[in-house]
């Protein structure tokens, strides 16, 4: 079974600051897809960035990039010139590429990482 | 034009009660999931639905029963419910495109008293 596992509980950044999450998974699999939730306070799920397990490139969105290393499973989140708006808690996940079984659709999550942003 | 939307937002009910919380989406989606959300905010995938067929069911009490009754719609349906089911309640849907993201309602939060 694959896990995800966001070892920082809280994290902080001064507005306009350079931040970046952590992340780590365990899979067998070759093949996925990562993922970056937002969770405001509002409770609505929000994808920030998703990146294909195959492609070598790494993902980006504006102020959102993403540093996958496939070898060592690891997806951290930089958010750029940070914003008031970006304090959130923030959810990594994973997905199989896998079209059929039980595991199919499921997005697994790491714990969460409360992202606090000051003026 | 709430592309999921689930009701109620909020749900306070006592012990023992029999509750539903509804989920609709309106993205032409084919996949539709449940997600819970416990109070140290760790999200889980509870079901999920495939053109209304029952594709994951992960390890949840009999107490708990989704229901599909069109692709659009997915239901979940709580009986006796207990004090450690407060939580919130995430409806997700997608499409069975393995590229496809999810997108997630707003969530209904359960208190049991």
């Amino acid at each position: 079974a694959q896990t995800v596992t966001q070892s920082q509980p809280e994290m902080s950044v001064q507005e306009a600051e350079t931040v970046t999450l952590s992340c780590t998974y365990d899979t067998s699999e070759s093949d996925y897809y990562l993922f970056w939730y937002k969770q405001p306070p509002s409770r609505q799920m929000i994808l920030v960035i998703r990146q294909e397990a195959y492609k070598q490139q790494n993902a980006t969105e504006n102020r959102f990039s993403v540093n996958f290393q496939k070898a060592a499973k690891s997806f951290s989140l930089k958010i750029s010139d940070s914003q008031l708006g970006d304090a959130a808690m923030y959810f990594c996940a994973y997905r199989t590429s896998f079209a059929g079984g039980t595991s199919y659709g499921k997005l697994t999550f790491g714990q969460g990482t409360i992202l606090t942003v000051h003026p | 034009d709430t592309a999921v939307s689930q009701t109620p937002k909020y749900l306070v009910t006592q012990m023992g009660n029999d509750k539903s919380i509804k989920c609709e989406q309106n993205l032409g989606h084919d996949t539709m999931y449940w997600y819970k959300q416990d109070s140290k905010k760790f999200l889980k995938i509870m079901f999920s639905y495939n053109n209304k067929e029952l594709i994951i069911n992960e390890t949840v009490p009999n107490r708990f029963s989704p229901k599909s009754p069109d692709k659009a719609h997915l239901n979940l349906h709580i009986n006796s419910l207990e004090l450690g089911d407060s939580a919130v309640y995430f409806c997700a849907s997608s499409t069975s495109s393995t590229r496809s993201e999810a997108f997630f309602g707003q969530g209904t939060r359960l208190t049991v008293v």
